[in-house]
């Protein structure tokens, strides 16, 4: 069963405007983490946001934040202002368990998110 | 300075040889990864290690092994290479614990042909 969901396959968002990106997991853990990394088109992965499951707010980083829905299970990640820069695919990942320190991570499908001048 | 650095960036090599793939990070973690990402872009983790112990071993054909000689490094060697192991491999650490940064390596883009 999929435990990550990225229910849009490809976004194309005005620069300038704010855009969400969609995320629903499945847990039955009650401790758990969300991440959301984005992947440019040269390939490295760059974190950029981090919600623990007992985290009382939602977690913002710059133009980055994070919509954090426990009851409905989504974590959408908001971006202010796109920018042409944020061109990239976008991966939502599931802390599935912490084995002797390590984080092991499930993730989605990605959503290519695309900006348009 | 490139906080996880992996080594070769790319790959193009034949079926049936033996590759290996280095990973060194400077972060001063004591957890390192590897995950595979395939054509389709799904990531995959396959390998931890907590200061220098397999910690997580999952799913991979034993052809794969990962060696960490420190816990700066993680190495990943393959044996016997066959067309599907076609990929990009990325490196990733992070300090152990929950919630801690991980972070990952520029890729290693793996062609079998």
């Amino acid at each position: 069963a999929q435990k990550i969901t990225q229910t849009q396959p490809g976004m194309f968002v005005q620069e300038k405007e704010a855009v969400t990106l969609d995320c629903t997991y499945d847990t039955s853990d009650p401790s758990y983490g969300l991440f959301w990394y984005k992947q440019p088109s040269s390939g490295e992965m760059i974190f950029l946001i981090y919600q623990g499951s007992y985290d009382q707010q939602n977690a913002t980083e710059g133009r980055y934040s994070l919509n954090f829905q426990k009851a409905r299970k989504s974590a959408n990640l908001v971006i202010s202002a796109s920018q042409l820069g944020d061109s990239a695919m976008y991966f939502c990942a599931m802390r599935e368990g912490l084995i002797q320190g390590a984080q092991k991570l499930v993730f989605g499908q990605g959503t290519r998110l695309t900006i348009n001048p | 300075d490139t906080a996880v650095s992996q080594t070769p960036k790319y790959l193009v090599t034949q079926m049936g040889n033996d590759k290996s793939i280095k990973c060194e990070q400077n972060l001063g973690h004591d957890t390192m990864y590897w995950y595979k990402q395939d054509s389709k872009k799904f990531l995959k983790i396959m390998f931890s290690y907590n200061n220098k112990e397999l910690i997580i071993n999952e799913t991979v054909p034993n052809r794969f092994s990962p060696k960490s000689p420190d816990k700066a490094h993680l190495n990943l060697h393959i044996n016997s290479l066959e067309l599907g192991d076609s990929a990009v491999y990325f490196c990733a650490s992070s300090q152990g614990g929950v919630g801690n940064t991980i972070y990952f390596g520029e890729g290693s883009w793996l062609t079998v042909v």
